[in-house]
């Protein structure tokens, strides 16, 4: 069994600063390791994902997160928010031998500001 | 490009009525997911179809029932409602064929079930 520990509910952040979402899981199998983001009212859209390679993994709209196995963490990075990234962000994991359901994260509630 | 399309976009219910989730995946792929999301959760996963079968099953209640067509297009039946089912329900579609989408869950927009 899989389990996604997201380490912070709500994530304040001015709108040009920073932000790095966490994300750290734990699994007696391999695992492959998504970000999703959900904005109010709508579907959940893939940010990026890790299967294997290279730990840095870069998706869309600026995002990129790194896979540290030794930490079993996947944290979600970005180096300028805009208004537009205020929304609920998943990290979820899947088991590399099951059929293929998510587990996610209790999310983390981004919100940009001014 | 085609996404996951889900209806009805809302459904409101009274205790104890059926309801049915209608999902339609992508185009080619062959696996679908259903999951629920209640209010300020995750989304917890209920079940899945590869080839029209029965892969995988979650915390899915006795009263709720899925299958998968021959067109792909996946049901998902709900019966003796209670008010705790309401929540917004996602289905999701995929294809592990290989390809730069592999393992990527495409999500539909959702059906919120709200139980009365």
């Amino acid at each position: 069994a899989q389990s996604v520990t997201q380490l912070d509910s709500q994530v304040p952040v001015f709108e040009e600063a920073p932000v790095e979402l966490r994300c750290n899981y734990s699994s007696s199998v391999s695992v492959y390791l998504f970000w999703y983001v959900q904005y109010p009212n709508q579907g959940l859209q893939l940010l990026l994902k890790y299967l294997s390679g290279s730990t840095l993994v870069k998706g869309i709209n600026g995002f990129e997160a790194e896979f540290n196995k030794s930490q079993t963490s996947f944290h979600l990075r970005k180096p300028s928010v805009h208004i537009s990234d205020t929304a609920e962000y998943f990290c979820a994991v899947r088991a590399t031998d099951s059929w293929g359901k998510l587990q996610f994260g209790a999310g983390t509630q981004v919100v940009v500001t001014p | 490009a085609a996404g996951v399309i889900q209806s009805p976009r809302h459904l409101i219910k009274e205790k104890r009525e059926t309801a049915t989730l209608k999902c339609y995946p992508i185009p080619r792929h062959d696996t679908v997911y259903w999951y629920q999301q209640g209010p300020g959760q995750d989304p917890q996963f209920l079940i899945s179809f590869y080839e029209k079968m029965q892969s995988d099953k979650g915390s899915i209640p006795d009263r709720f029932s899925a299958q998968q067509f021959s067109d792909y297009h996946s049901e998902l039946n709900m019966s003796s409602l209670e008010l705790g089912d309401s929540a917004l329900y996602f289905c999701a579609s995929s294809s592990d064929l290989g390809g730069t989408d592999s393992y990527e869950q495409y999500f539909g927009p959702g059906t919120r079930l709200t139980v009365t």
